[in-house]
């Protein structure tokens, strides 16, 4: 069964710090996703990481995949309040079917 | 294209009550999801569609769960008889192939008393 881990759980950090959420993940798998849900909203997909070695950027948000070692991090530099959300990554199973399977979420505050 | 859409956007219902929660993909998707999320378990994948048929159920949690796809632009979940802790957000997704991403509809949240 795919399990997909991620940590911290919560994470509160000064505006203007940097810190990285990871993602585990414990069946092969090369494809990779990141979300955003703002409390009470829907999910908004981020990155889309598709091969090992994968790097994508948008704004103060980088997200990698390393595929040999089952791990993505999302690395947040100088963060500001707006990125304040929970942050899912989610993963398909390459083994079987199983689809879209999502981590636990990371609960960021950024605090003023 | 308006994204997935969801209805109703809220539902209260007393318990032993049948449930329909409704769902339209983006128009050309091929892949549509349906998620429970919960404070407790988090976001669960309850089933999956390609091309209208289902593959992957393992996640419904019991037979008082069904979903059906009878065409491309449509899909329900139903839950018969409903019971409180089936309270929760019912999210849809779809996405066109594998490994692209999953746009979400945004939600129902079903409270069952």
């Amino acid at each position: 069964e795919l399990k997909v881990e991620q940590n911290p759980l919560f994470l509160s950090m000064q505006e203007g710090k940097n810190y990285t959420i990871y993602c585990n993940y414990s069946t092969t798998s090369d494809r990779l996703y990141w979300y955003r849900q703002d409390p009470g909203k829907s999910l908004e997909s981020l990155f889309v990481l598709l091969s090992n070695g994968a790097v994508k950027q948008e704004g103060r948000l980088m997200a990698s995949l390393d595929t040999k070692a089952r791990l993505s991090t999302l690395h947040i530099t100088a963060a500001v309040h707006d990125l304040s959300a929970t942050y899912f990554c989610a993963v398909d199973n390459s083994g079987s079917a199983r689809q879209l399977t999502f981590g636990s979420g990371t609960q960021l505050t950024v605090l003023p | 294209d308006a994204g997935v859409i969801q209805s109703p956007r809220h539902e209260v219902t007393e318990m032993g009550q049948e449930v329909t929660l409704r769902c339209k993909p983006i128009s050309g998707h091929d892949y549509l999801f349906w998620y429970r999320q919960t404070m407790m378990r988090g976001l669960e994948l309850l089933i999956y569609f390609n091309n209208n048929v289902p593959i992957d159920d393992s996640g419904m949690p019991e037979d008082r769960f069904s979903a059906k796809m009878p065409n491309a632009s449509f899909s329900t979940l139903k839950i018969q008889p409903s019971e409180p802790r089936d309270s929760a957000v019912y999210f849809c997704a779809s996405r066109k192939g594998m490994g692209t991403e999953a746009f979400f509809g945004q939600g129902t949240r079903l409270t069952v008393v």
